[in-house]
């Protein structure tokens, strides 16, 4: 079946440096792919999307592209910030059948940004 | 900003009783999810509805779990009776429409099974 795969966190980084949190997937068919993002106390946020090969998604300075010869939309961002600190979600849409629009996640990857 | 609400935020109980957890979508959206969150996982996908109709429950252990959404707005899920094994954040979700890819999350119920 669909299934999405992250890279293992948790990830520690300094104030203004790089991010990259991998996610691959397994799917039939050509599903959307998400990137979730969710805050200490809060529930999940949509962050960006991708709905075909080649798109890129973008939304407060984090990107993503959807690669199909690798099915991978890895999450960059070039200068993360203290408040950038939450734990990720990679997400795919597994239409089925019967076109439900139903989200399969990742298992998510932990971000902490020291200043 | 329009919100999904749940209650209660956390949930304490012994293993045998019943619990429930109630979800208000955002206004006018006609899907709605329950999914599960054990720690250390992603969320997965216990039932959804379209209006007051289930069109997913594949994935709810429905010998103890039960879902209703009686007037297509708000929605409960319940649990009896719980096992220590129910222990985990259960999210409700709402979208527009069930081909509306953009979901709006609630703040979830913790639930502790003791």
């Amino acid at each position: 079946g669909n299934s999405v795969t992250q890279m293992e966190g948790p990830v520690t980084l300094s104030e203004e440096a790089f991010l990259t949190i991998n996610c691959t997937y397994t799917a039939t068919g050509y599903p959307s792919l998400f990137w979730y993002v969710q805050y200490p106390g809060e529930g999940l946020q949509l962050l960006l999307k991708a709905t075909k090969a080649d798109d890129k998604g973008s939304n407060k300075g984090f990107e993503a592209t959807y690669r199909k010869e690798t099915t991978s939309f890895h999450l960059e961002k070039g200068s993360v910030q203290v408040s950038d600190s939450a734990v990720y979600f990679c997400a795919l849409s597994d239409h089925g059948s019967s076109n439900t629009g139903k989200l399969i996640f990742g298992q998510g990857t932990t971000l902490q940004v020291k200043p | 900003e329009a919100e999904v609400a749940q209650s209660p935020r956390y949930k304490i109980t012994e293993k045998s009783q019943a619990v429930a957890f109630w979800c208000d979508p955002i206004s006018g959206h006609a899907t709605l999810y329950w999914y599960r969150q054990i720690l250390g996982q992603g969320p997965e996908l216990l039932v959804q509805f379209q209006d007051e109709s289930v069109v997913d429950d594949s994935q709810l252990p429905k010998d103890r779990f039960s879902a209703e959404r009686l007037k297509g707005v708000d929605s409960t899920l319940k649990i009896q009776p719980a096992e220590l094994g129910d222990s985990a954040m259960y999210l409700c979700a709402s979208s527009q429409t069930r081909t509306n890819e953009k979901l709006f999350f609630g703040s979830g119920t913790q639930l502790s099974v003791l």
